[in-house]
């Protein structure tokens, strides 16, 4: 079983740029989420969906924040303007059922730099 | 709000000893979850453990076990006969219990753990 894949593994762009992150969650897996974390610091939540809805977005830092998961099945996370406080790594992570000790898989992350 | 906290930043531990890892973390609730996850250099997160708070039986995973202590608010990770395998960074991790929008873990700064041969 494929785990939960995320594209691109890094990515560097300037300041005021556009990037779009993906994320690709298990295979049947209805809850799928959102966080990052910068340098030094705490790993923070996004964002939760569940399958196509937005369960939970109360980590958006702000409107230059955009998800999407179309269809239920792959999400997307697109910033901007991109802000040098941007960047971190950006984990996904996806779980089958609403059982909150049940485990979540996570993705690789995406690390973002904004220069 | 929950927070975690871990404030070892880093550790080292010798192969086939014991280590154990800390952590503290506040909340109001009284049923909550509670994790140690694992992010080996340039792979993904794993979960390591799980600690269910309402379970007064520490929970154990092979060589890895919890020292839960529900009043202290503490939730320690132990790893006996360490293995160069073991180095990575550990967080440790809390969720209510309670379904919807509560669903998020929140985490620790971590601490990355090496393991001298």
């Amino acid at each position: 079983e494929a785990g939960v894949t995320q594209f691109p593994s890094h990515s560097v762009i300037e300041k005021g740029q556009t990037v779009t992150l993906r994320c690709d969650p298990i295979s049947g897996h209805d809850n799928l989420y959102w966080y990052r974390r910068v340098m030094g610091k705490e790993i923070k939540f996004l964002l939760h969906f569940v399958k196509e809805s937005k369960q939970d977005e109360s980590g958006m830092p702000n409107n230059r924040f955009l998800a999407e998961r179309t269809g239920g099945t792959y999400s997307t996370l697109k910033v901007q303007p991109a802000e040098l406080e941007d960047s971190g790594v950006y984990f996904c992570a996806s779980s089958q059922v609403e059982w909150t000790g049940n485990e979540q898989f996570f993705g690789p992350g995406t690390r973002l730099t904004v220069l | 709000a929950q927070t975690v906290t871990q404030s070892q930043p880093e550790m080292s531990v010798q192969e086939a000893e014991t280590v154990t890892l800390s952590c503290t973390y506040d909340t109001s609730e009284s049923d909550y979850y509670l994790f140690w996850y694992k992010q080996p250099p340039s792979r993904q997160m794993i979960l390591v453990i799980r600690q269910e708070a309402y379970k007064q039986q520490n929970a154990t995973e092979n060589r890895f076990s919890v020292n839960f202590q529900k009043a202290a608010k503490s939730f320690s990770l132990k790893i006996s006969d360490s293995q160069l395998g073991d180095a990575a960074m550990y967080f440790c991790a809390y969720r209510s219990r309670h379904t919807g929008a509560n669903s998020k873990l929140t985490f620790g700064k971590g601490i990355t753990l090496s393991v001298r041969p």
